[in-house]
């Protein structure tokens, strides 16, 4: 069945730097792909998605390319900001319904 | 503009009492989802709705859950009796019409001790 495969956890980076994590995916067909970010005490909110190959995602500073050769949806961001500590979550569309990676907790210190 | 609401957002019960957890949807959106996050398990779909009517239940653990929804802004989730493994936050989503996007409520903390 189809599945989302996340970079585990926790991911320790110093403010400003680089951010990277990796999502890969195994579906049928062309679902939308997303990442979801969860902050301490609060529901998932949608952070960016792209629904074709070759898309790119992007918001707050986050980019993510589908990369449907490679069934990936890899998370980035230039430069990382201590309010960007929170809990991430890769994800794609199948029929009704959405399924979610493990999701991977991002530590970033002043 | 209001989001998804939950209630309470957090409940604490003995094993054995019946607990409801309570979701209004944003207005217009025609899907709502139930879902369970915990720490071994991650977040877990339990059951969803579209125009109010249940879908796709397989994810229930068991009897001791039921889901209704009365209405296209009310849904409950209730657990009867409870059990300490039934310890999780629960969380409430809705979607609009012709979108694949969710939009989550800020959940349910419940701990039964």
């Amino acid at each position: 069945g189809d599945s989302v495969t996340q970079m585990e956890g926790p991911v320790t980076l110093s403010e400003e730097a680089f951010l990277t994590i990796n999502c890969t995916y195994t579906a049928t067909g062309y679902p939308s792909l997303f990442w979801y970010v969860q902050y301490p005490g609060e529901g998932l909110q949608l952070l960016l998605k792209a629904t074709k190959a070759d898309d790119k995602g992007s918001n707050k500073g986050f980019e993510a390319t589908y990369r449907k050769e490679t069934t990936s949806f890899h998370l980035e961001k230039g430069s990382v900001q201590v309010s960007d500590s929170a809990v991430y979550f890769c994800a794609l569309s199948r029929d009704d319904k959405i399924i979610f990676g493990k999701g991977t907790r991002l530590h970033i210190l002043p | 503009d209001a989001g998804v609401i939950q209630s309470p957002r957090h409940e604490v019960t003995e094993m054995g009492q019946e607990v409801t957890l309570r979701c209004k949807p944003i207005s217009g959106h025609n899907s709502l989802f139930w879902y369970r996050q915990t720490m071994m398990r991650g977040l877990e779909l339990l059951i969803y709705f579209n125009n109010n009517v249940p879908i796709d239940d397989s994810g229930m653990p068991e009897d001791r859950f039921s889901a209704k929804m009365p209405n296209a802004s009310f849904s409950t989730l209730k657990i009867q009796p409870s059990e300490p493994r039934d310890s999780a936050v629960y969380f409430c989503a809705s979607r609009p019409p012709i979108s694949s996007e969710q939009y989550f409520g800020p959940g349910t903390r419940l701990t039964v001790t």
